[in-house]
């Protein structure tokens, strides 16, 4: 398994502005994948990060509102920029470990996000 | 589009009894399945994960795959009070993917 932290816990912020994410694993890991949980919601998938590459989004999320980094293997950072009402999420990280056989997610606590 | 599709409940057991949670996908690549526990307010919690048709048992948990009807279940068994959460269905399709999630199934144990 892997530890994953997350920093910050939780943030109130007020529109229009960025907030940056900071997920930190304790092995080094090839794939982070960045997830935000709405209110009462499951979780979505934003991207995933590959150390060296640039992330892949998914549909509906989009480099210029959730850039990402991935500096190296056990570090990634989420933006959440220009923010609004909406982006009131938890946003979560995690990371795969394992072997190619069965490579299995595991998730930081996450960050709340409040945006008023 | 991949659709990962839950009751959501609320499931409500009686202490002792199993557990039974069902989930169906739409995606027929799909390649590894996984169930979490998310407790109100908390990051979800790795309960079973399986990548083979047929049962795997990690002490009270059994998780069922049968990729041909394209179903995963969960069996919880002795319920406790503390298995009291939601539980999420997630499916990845390749080694590189991310999750794709159910929205999760409430289960309630009642002592």
């Amino acid at each position: 398994s892997a530890v994953i932290s997350q920093k910050p816990s939780r943030d109130i912020c007020q529109r229009g502005t960025s907030l940056t994410i900071q997920c930190q694993v304790d092995s080094q890991v090839t794939m982070m994948f960045w997830y935000r949980q709405q209110p009462g919601q499951s979780l979505t998938l934003i991207a995933t990060a590959n150390q060296g590459s640039e992330a892949t989004y998914e549909s509906g999320f989009v480099i210029d509102k959730f850039p990402i980094s991935r500096p190296n293997l056990t570090f990634s950072t989420l933006t959440v920029s220009n923010m609004s009402p909406e982006d009131s999420s938890i946003y979560l990280c995690s990371a795969d470990t394992g072997t190619s056989g069965g490579k299995t997610q595991y998730f930081g606590p996450g960050t709340r996000l409040l945006v008023l | 589009q991949k659709e990962v599709e839950q009751n959501s409940g609320p499931l409500s057991v009686p202490e002792g009894a199993i557990a039974s949670l069902n989930c169906t996908y739409s995606d027929r690549g799909s390649q590894s399945f996984f169930w979490y526990r998310q407790y109100s307010g908390k990051s979800p919690e790795l309960i079973m994960s399986i990548y083979s048709n047929g049962d795997k048992e990690d002490g009270r948990f059994t998780a069922q795959l049968n990729k041909a009807s394209q179903y995963v279940s969960l069996l919880i068994r002795d319920s406790q009070p503390s298995d009291s959460a939601t539980y999420l269905c997630a499916v990845k399709e390749g080694g590189a993917d991310g999750l794709t999630f159910g929205k999760g199934t409430h289960l309630i144990i009642q002592p």
